[in-house]
């Protein structure tokens, strides 16, 4: 079974920009989550979504939004990029509300470089 | 606010030493969880450690919850090359997200 995909795997973008990541989870997997992750850091929370609605939402401005499909499957918007939204952006998937002891499935990132 | 330091930042050691991680937090954690990240790709979960005082082995990997629930450790016995990379330990957070420490980059010399 494939595990979770990113697309696309690389961008770079220009302050100003706006930029669409998008993510499959594992299949009968309800919960998307997406974290940020920044060079020499550990990921940090971004949303998740469980069922279409959003269950959470880290400490990131409005800039940043997401959404999920009838299956499944998540987009995360950025928009106005700035510099410092440079960083590796991960997609976890599970199939639960993932809640502390459920695992998370990660799939590899899509790398993204504002400049 | 709930933080996860984890120590050291950085650790080079030659192949067939040992070597000891640790996660430390001021807030008590249902549980912690350990990742394992290489360059290019998504953490992997190596274990969740539940209960206070709770060891739990993989192979040559040891991870210990403290009795308080309030900090992990993650020893590694006679390392390999293959062991190398960034090892990351995370808790609950109040939404249902993990919160991930900034991880140790582990480079093991053959």
């Amino acid at each position: 079974d494939a595990g979770v995909t990113q697309s696309p795997t690389h961008l770079i973008k220009t302050r100003g920009q706006h930029v669409t990541l998008r993510c499959s989870p594992i299949s009968g997997h309800k919960s998307v989550s997406w974290y940020q992750q920044v060079l020499g850091q550990g990921p940090q929370f971004i949303f998740q979504y469980y069922e279409k609605e959003e269950r959470g939402r880290g400490n990131f401005p409005d800039r940043f939004s997401a959404r999920q499909f009838p299956n499944y499957s998540s987009e995360l918007n950025v928009n106005a990029l700035l510099l410092g939204d440079s960083a590796l952006y991960l997609c976890a998937s599970s199939p639960g509300l993932g809640v502390a002891n459920e695992k998370l499935f990660f799939g590899s990132g899509t790398q993204l470089s504002v400049l | 606010t709930q933080l996860l330091e984890q120590s050291p930042q950085f650790l080079s050691i030659q192949e067939g030493e040992n070597l000891t991680v640790y996660c430390n937090s001021s807030s008590v954690f249902s549980s912690l969880q350990w990742y394992r990240q290489e360059p290019g790709e998504g953490p992997v979960l190596l274990v969740t450690v539940v209960t206070g005082g709770e060891v739990k082995k993989l192979k040559r990997l040891t991870f210990q919850f403290g009795d308080a629930r309030k900090d992990s450790s993650l020893h590694i016995t006679a390392a390999q090359p293959g062991d190398t990379g960034l090892y990351l330990c995370a808790g609950g957070g109040s939404q249902g997200n993990l919160i991930f420490g900034k991880g140790t980059k582990l480079s093991v010399k053959p």
